[in-house]
């Protein structure tokens, strides 16, 4: 069956520290493809990365990188130098093949992530 | 307008209304879905359309009934919806086979704001 686990349920952290949150999954595919969304209070799910199974070159966008490793079934993000903005529930989700061509997302719980100044 | 809107933001009824949610995408995407996010599980699939067709649904109770006119619209009817629906409903849409340069788009999905639903 396919999952995804966030284990962190809330972080709270500085402005400028870093934090990393975890995703780790489960899939029996060799293809598949993992996202991080984020949500801010407003609600909607803001779209930060997809990656694909055969990419495993971590990725860095400013103060957003992502290790995607294979070998250990995670998809982690870190965000370097936090600010209060970054203050948001962020999704990790799996993509599972649907019908007809599209895509279904299976979400972990999310990790709520606050960012005191 | 540009995105996935969604309309009304909040919406409370009681359990014997009906009401409608919509949803209109500017991305000239050909897929749609619909997403519940209750407080206290993960973001659960609704439904899928395709070209206007619906493709999944994922064991959804009747008293939700989806309706996909076009490929920019996507509509979610509620009646007689019980409290345990209060919910926040999102919307999303992908691509799904739209191709740049013969080259397949990825098909990620961006979601609207949702509607803040309340059943009393």
């Amino acid at each position: 069956a396919q999952k995804v686990t966030q284990a962190q349920t809330e972080i709270s952290v500085v402005e400028k520290e870093d934090v990393t949150l975890d995703c780790v999954y489960e899939t029996r595919d060799t293809t598949y493809y993992l996202f991080w969304y984020k949500q801010p209070p407003s609600g909607e799910l803001v779209f930060l990365i997809r990656r694909n199974s055969f990419d495993e070159q971590n990725e860095i966008s400013g103060r957003y990188s992502w290790n995607f490793q294979k070998s250990t079934s995670s998809f982690n993000f870190t965000i370097t130098a936090s600010q209060v903005v970054d203050s948001a529930v962020y999704f990790c989700a799996l993509t599972l093949p649907a019908q007809g061509g599209s895509e279904k997302l299976v979400f972990g719980k999310g990790t709520k992530l606050t960012v005191n100044p | 307008e540009t995105g996935v809107t969604q309309t009304p933001r909040h919406l409370v009824m009681g359990m014997t209304n009906k009401k409608s949610l919509k949803c209109e995408q500017h991305l000239g995407h050909n897929a749609m879905y619909w997403y519940k996010q209750s407080a206290k599980k993960p973001l659960e699939l609704m439904f899928v359309y395709n070209f206007k067709e619906q493709t999944e649904n994922n064991s959804v109770p009747s008293r939700f009934s989806p309706e996909c006119p076009n490929s920019s619209h996507l509509f979610l009817h509620l009646h007689t919806l019980q409290p345990e629906d209060s919910a926040l409903y999102l919307c999303a849409s992908s691509p799904l086979g739209l191709t740049s340069g013969g080259l397949s788009t990825e098909e990620t999905q961006y979601f609207g704001p949702g509607t803040r639903l309340l059943v009393l």
